[in-house]
C-alpha cells in the first residue's frame, strides 16, 4: 500500500516570503501522479499544483512550484511571494497510473501567513 | 458550473439513527470516492467506485454503504450512527489519470 508523510503539521511564514512544505511517499511503483491540494477555511479542496512521474521537469502553477526527487521519493511545495490568501491546510497526495486507482492522503501541513 | 454537489452540508444525528449523503456530479466521470476528514489524520477513503454499478472497500469501510446506481450519483449510507463517525464528509470524481474534484464537503455530527 501507498503511503504518504507530512513531517510538518503547522508552519508560518512572514508575507512575501517563500516557504516550502514537504512530502514524501512511499510505493513501489514507478509510474504514478502527485498533488497538492489546498483547503482554506473555507473547506473547499481545491488543487494547486500536480507532477507526473515520468517527467522530469518539475512543475509550476505561478507561485507555486514542487521540487520532485523520484529516487528520494520526495515531492515539496514551494509557494513564492506568499500571501494572506494562501493561508490554508496543504495536503500532499498520492495516485498510481493503473485505472480506477484512488488518492492516497497526507495528513496535511497547516499554513500560516502571517502580515 | 455545478462540478461535484453534496447534499446535505450539515446534519446532526442521534446515535442509532441512519441516513444517506448524496453526491452528484455532472462531469461524467467515471471514478467517485468518498473520503473522511478527520484532525491530524489527512482525508481517509471510505469507499469508491470505478463505474456505474461498482462499488469497492478502501480504508475505513466499516459502518458505511454505498451505491452506484447511475454513473453521476454516488450515495454514502449509514445504517446505525456511532459517535466515531462524526467527522467531515467528503466526495470526490475524477475522469482517467486527471485531478480529482472535490464536493464542498459535508460536517456530520453524531451525539
Amino acid at each position: 500500500a501507498q503511503t504518504v508523510t507530512q513531517s510538518q503539521p503547522e508552519m508560518s511564514v512572514q508575507e512575501a516570503e517563500t516557504v516550502t512544505l514537504s512530502c514524501t511517499y512511499d510505493t513501489s511503483e514507478s509510474n504514478y501522479y502527485l498533488f497538492w491540494y489546498k483547503q482554506p477555511p473555507s473547506r473547499q479542496m481545491i488543487l494547486v499544483i500536480r507532477q507526473e512521474a515520468y517527467k522530469q521537469q518539475n512543475a509550476t502553477e505561478n507561485r507555486f512550484s514542487v521540487n520532485f526527487q523520484k529516487a528520494a521519493k520526495s515531492f515539496s511545495l514551494k509557494i513564492s511571494d506568499s500571501q494572506l490568501g494562501d493561508t490554508a491546510m496543504y495536503f500532499c497526495a498520492f495516485m498510481r497510473a493503473s485505472s480506477g486507482d484512488k488518492l492516497t492522503f497526507g495528513t496535511g501541513t497547516r499554513l500560516a501567513v502571517r502580515p | 458550473n455545478a462540478g461535484v454537489t453534496q447534499t446535505p452540508k450539515f446534519r446532526v444525528l442521534k446515535t442509532g439513527q441512519s441516513m444517506t449523503l448524496l453526491c452528484a456530479q455532472d462531469m461524467n466521470h467515471e471514478y467517485m470516492y468518498w473520503y473522511r476528514q478527520d484532525p491530524g489524520m489527512g482525508l481517509r477513503l471510505i469507499h469508491y467506485s470505478v463505474g456505474e454499478g461498482t462499488t469497492a472497500k478502501g480504508e475505513v469501510p466499516d459502518g458505511y454503504n454505498v451505491s452506484r446506481l447511475k454513473k453521476q450519483n454516488f450515495l454514502l449510507g449509514l445504517e446505525s450512527a456511532a459517535p466515531s463517525q462524526t467527522s467531515v464528509y467528503f466526495c470526490a470524481s475524477r475522469r482517467g489519470y486527471t485531478e480529482a474534484f472535490f464536493g464542498q464537503g459535508t460536517r456530520l455530527t453524531v451525539v
